[in-house]
């Protein structure tokens, strides 16, 4: 069974500063999808970043990017530029590459809080 | 349409009461998905069809029944409910095959059981 583990329960930062969340993964496979997803407080879960596994570079969507080190099962969210709207829950997630088969595998998530 | 539309948004109901929650997606999505999630807590997978047909129930209490009519619409059917089943239930879909294992969801139910 795969696992995903988010060691950081909270983090907090500045508006316009960097933030770096952490998540690391368990898994026998080697086809498989990478994902943060964020829940405000308005409970909607948001992709707001994906990542292939067979795929070596790094994803980026705007200010959000990921560094995906596959030896050593770590998957991390930068957050450039934080603004206010960023506060959130972030919740790391795997998804086996059966096509969506077995749902994702959340991890426990962080909370983000940006301070004005 | 890009949406994944869950109704009600609020759920009060007695531990007695029969009621139903509602999924509707109009993406094509092949999969659908029950998720429960408990304050500050990652969300649980409960169920997952896949072209209709129950392809994953994890060992859910028969309490929840769920239902897929047909490739748009998911029901989870609520009976004899316990106070600890009050949390936010999530409902998601997802093109399956196209193998991008991303889920879309609804902003969720949220169910209080008195």
């Amino acid at each position: 069974a795969q696992t995903v583990t988010q060691s950081q329960p909270e983090m907090s930062v500045q508006e316009a500063e960097t933030v770096t969340l952490s998540c690391t993964y368990d898994t026998s496979e080697s086809d498989y999808y990478l994902f943060w997803y964020k829940q405000p407080p308005s409970r909607q879960m948001i992709l707001v970043i994906r990542q292939e596994a067979y795929k070596q570079q790094n994803a980026t969507e705007n200010r959000f990017s990921v560094n995906f080190q596959k030896a050593a099962k770590s998957f991390s969210l930068k957050i450039s530029d934080s603004q206010l709207g960023d506060a959130a829950m972030y919740f790391c997630a795997y998804s086996s590459g059966r096509g969506g088969a077995d749902g994702l595998t959340f991890g426990k998530g962080t909370h983000l809080i940006i301070q004005p | 349409d890009t949406e994944v539309t869950q109704t009600p948004k609020h759920l009060v109901m007695g531990m007695t009461n029969k009621k139903s929650l509602k999924c509707e997606q109009h993406m094509g999505h092949r999969a659908m998905y029950w998720y429960k999630q408990k304050a500050k807590k990652p969300p649980e997978l409960m169920f997952v069809y896949s072209y209709e047909k129950l392809s994953i129930n994890e060992s859910v209490p028969s309490r929840f029944s769920p239902e897929c009519p047909n490739s748009s619409l998911l029901n989870l059917h609520l009976h004899a409910l316990q106070p600890e089943d009050s949390a936010l239930y999530l409902c998601a879909s997802s093109p399956r095959g196209a193998n991008t294992g991303e889920l879309f969801f609804g902003e969720g139910s949220r169910l209080t059981v008195l």
